[in-house]
């Protein structure tokens, strides 16, 4: 399959601690973005890379939020003090530049105790 | 700043039936529209798209046509089916963004 893969797709943590989602990309694509849903809302915009820079981050995404891209192919997201609200869907998205159409994957779903 | 604001749900329907699922922004200047839809169990898939006012993007016998003057761009489709049930995302594009901005989704239960 060479569509857009996450791992894990569940993540079950205490309050404080830190967490690490991992999301690999349609090979081609040089964007990769990050989306947050909540129960019950559409997606949110986290942050996006063009292939190692990354170009713009929301105001969602606070100081306790890192993502990175090292070699422009796959990228992490990193919580560090996990917090209860921080309980959600994370999703990854793919494109080629300037392309419309982004491409999800399935997810990782956070559950902060 | 851009938004979208789509119907609320649940919508549940007979089998067969018309469906409608209204859909309008706020944007500046052209954003490209989209509809994206959310099957059980799976992840977001684009259903259709258009870019520019008038255009009309179908997939799946659904259709949407992006009116510029009503900033409206609402799901239509003339027969559903069972397996049409899922959550829709009505989503824009910004001229000059990159990131999508999503509606709040409206969940759509087919009746056999």
């Amino acid at each position: 399959d060479t569509g857009v893969s996450q791992n894990p797709r569940h993540k079950i943590t205490k309050r404080g601690q830190n967490v690490t989602f991992r999301c690999d990309p349609i090979s081609e694509h040089n964007r990769l973005y990050w989306y947050r849903q909540t129960l019950g809302q559409g997606p949110e915009f986290l942050t996006y890379f063009q292939n190692e820079a990354q170009l713009e981050k929301s105001r969602l995404l606070s100081d306790r939020f890192s993502a990175e891209r090292p070699k422009g192919s796959f990228s992490t997201l990193e919580i560090q003090r996990t917090e209860q609200g921080d309980s959600a869907m994370y999703l990854c998205a793919s494109s080629l530049e300037s392309a419309d159409e982004q491409f999800f994957g399935p997810g990782t779903r956070l559950t902060v105790l | 700043g851009d938004s979208v604001t789509q119907m609320e749900g649940p919508v549940t329907l007979s089998e067969e039936a018309f469906l409608t699922i209204n859909c309008t922004y706020t944007a500046t200047g052209y954003p490209s529209l989209f509809w994206y839809v959310q099957y059980p169990g799976e992840g977001l898939q684009l259903l259709l798209k258009a870019t520019k006012a008038d255009d009309k993007g179908s997939n799946k016998g659904f259709e949407a046509t992006y009116r510029k003057e009503t900033t409206s761009f609402h799901l239509e489709k003339g027969s559903v089916q069972v397996s049409d049930s899922a959550v829709y995302f009505c989503a824009l594009r910004g001229s000059s963004a990159s990131k999508i901005i999503f509606g709040s989704g409206t969940r759509l239960s087919i009746r056999p």
